[in-house]
């Protein structure tokens, strides 16, 4: 699992609240990436990061921020949680010598 | 951005069978990648291939760069092969930023 956790697994929140999800990594890996993933939609990429405060925008990066200000840690913030924020949430690093990306467990937020 | 499709979508067959799953993208890339994802959530990477053929078991991944589409091939299948399978590529071409998915193919093999 390349040493990868994430917190909280579960969370329930309302409409307008902020949230900060959280993705740890042990093994000192640059890259690091958080993807949503929807029913019909699949998985998103929604920020990267490619090293201690080098962040950049995926795909659907509106109404999210981040921030990584040690390399183990990479954390997804939603400013203010809407309905359309529900889904399940994956971060992912980039490691090894064919560069695999691996994924950790998840975190499943309901935004009510 | 890439684009990457996957067919088919839904897939059933019978334990035993030869199983192909497709996948074509948009965007000329270094390489492709296959992951697998069991009811309960877990995204595991099976195969990233940027060229010819690899083999894993009893997955075979292949690409072919020229003609953008890769197959990843299940032979003689098995009921814990029941899985969402999904392609994905680099995000748009370079690969350091993220990549991005086809909707994967709900495979169900039934005893």
């Amino acid at each position: 699992d390349a040493g990868i956790t994430q917190s909280p697994r579960h969370k329930v929140t309302e409409t307008g609240t902020p949230v900060t999800l959280r993705c740890h990594q042990t093994e000192n890996h640059r890259y690091m990436y958080w993807y949503r993933q929807d029913p019909g939609h699949g998985l998103r990429l929604i920020h990267y990061s490619y090293g201690v405060k080098d962040t950049d925008k995926g795909e659907v990066s509106d109404g999210y921020s981040v921030s990584r200000s040690k390399t183990e840690d990479f954390l997804l913030t939603l400013e203010s949680a809407t309905s359309s924020q529900t889904s399940v949430y994956f971060c992912a690093i980039r490691a090894g010598a064919q560069e695999t990306q691996y994924f950790g467990p998840g975190t499943r937020l309901l935004v009510l | 951005k890439n684009e990457v499709e996957q067919s088919p979508q839904n897939l059933t067959a019978q334990e035993g069978e030869f199983i192909t799953i497709n996948c074509s993208y948009s965007v000329g890339i270094s390489a492709l990648h296959w992951l697998q994802q069991h009811p309960g959530g877990g995204i595991v990477s099976l195969f990233m291939l940027s060229s010819g053929k690899k083999k894993h078991g009893r997955l075979i991944a292949t690409i072919n760069i020229q003609e953008k589409h890769s197959s990843l091939h299940i032979t003689a299948s098995h009921p814990r092969d029941s899985a969402v399978y999904i392609c994905a590529g680099p995000y748009s071409g370079g690969g350091a930023d993220g990549l991005t998915f086809g909707k994967g193919t709900h495979l169900i093999i039934q005893p």
